[in-house]
């Protein structure tokens, strides 16, 4: 069975710092390019970054996040810096596949962003 | 970037009845294009991939047509599981898009 664990998920003052980590089971990590999807309280889904031959960020966060792999570890990160409030949401870690979907999802972390 | 608008926002429908989701792309997506389920406190969950490719699980009642600009996703006879939220993704390049989401509730 195909799980993604997510955690590292917390409150953080703005300007503040936060890793989330995500760790894959049950299928070769290896194989597939792995994001991060997030979803801001009673919003949509908006795609943050993906890893795979090379490293891909929306505009709203480049610079700020690095998105980063461990494949001995089977785990996923993303080092957040420079918080702001539009950061607030629930993180996904998700598995993108050459299909170019997201066939897998983890249940989420949530991150909140207040002083 | 690659912008995607979903019609309707909302829909209510009955069970039993047939549903079409049209999602439309900003420009040509060729057929990469994905859709997703998503219910209240709950992860999305892929439904169809390469625009009318169904994942394996899916019921066969979910399917999805199109390519280029203009894409849909009928549920040909909803059953109560069916209410959720639906999204559709544009995937031929970075960034990667979502659709603003169309709410199903129960007519």
């Amino acid at each position: 069975e195909v799980q993604l664990l997510e955690s590292g998920g917390g409150l953080v003052q703005p300007g503040g710092s936060l890793r989330l980590s995500c760790v894959a089971s049950g299928f070769t990590f290896s194989n597939y390019a792995m994001s991060w999807v997030r979803q801001a309280p009673g919003k949509g889904l908006e795609w943050v970054s993906t890893i795979g031959v090379g490293t891909y960020y929306a505009d709203s966060v480049k610079g700020r996040f690095t998105i980063s792999r461990d494949n001995s570890k089977n785990t996923l990160y993303l080092q957040m810096s420079s918080l702001r409030a539009e950061d607030a949401a629930v993180y996904y870690c998700a598995a993108y596949s050459s299909r170019r979907s997201f066939d897998h999802w983890g249940q989420g972390t949530l991150v909140t962003v207040s002083s | 970037d690659i912008q995607m608008t979903q019609s309707p926002s909302s829909v209510s429908a009955s069970v039993g009845d047939r549903v079409t989701i049209t999602c439309r792309a900003s420009q040509g997506i060729s057929s990469w294009l994905a859709w997703y389920q998503q219910k209240p406190g709950k992860a999305p969950k892929l439904l169809i991939y390469a625009a009318s490719s169904l994942q394996s699980g899916v019921p066969s009642r979910f399917s999805g047509s199109g390519s280029g600009t203009d894409f849909t996703l009928t549920i040909s006879s909803l059953q109560p599981e069916d209410f959720a939220t639906y999204y559709c993704q544009q995937a031929i390049s970075f960034p990667i898009t979502f659709g603003q989401g169309t709410r199903l509730e129960i007519k």
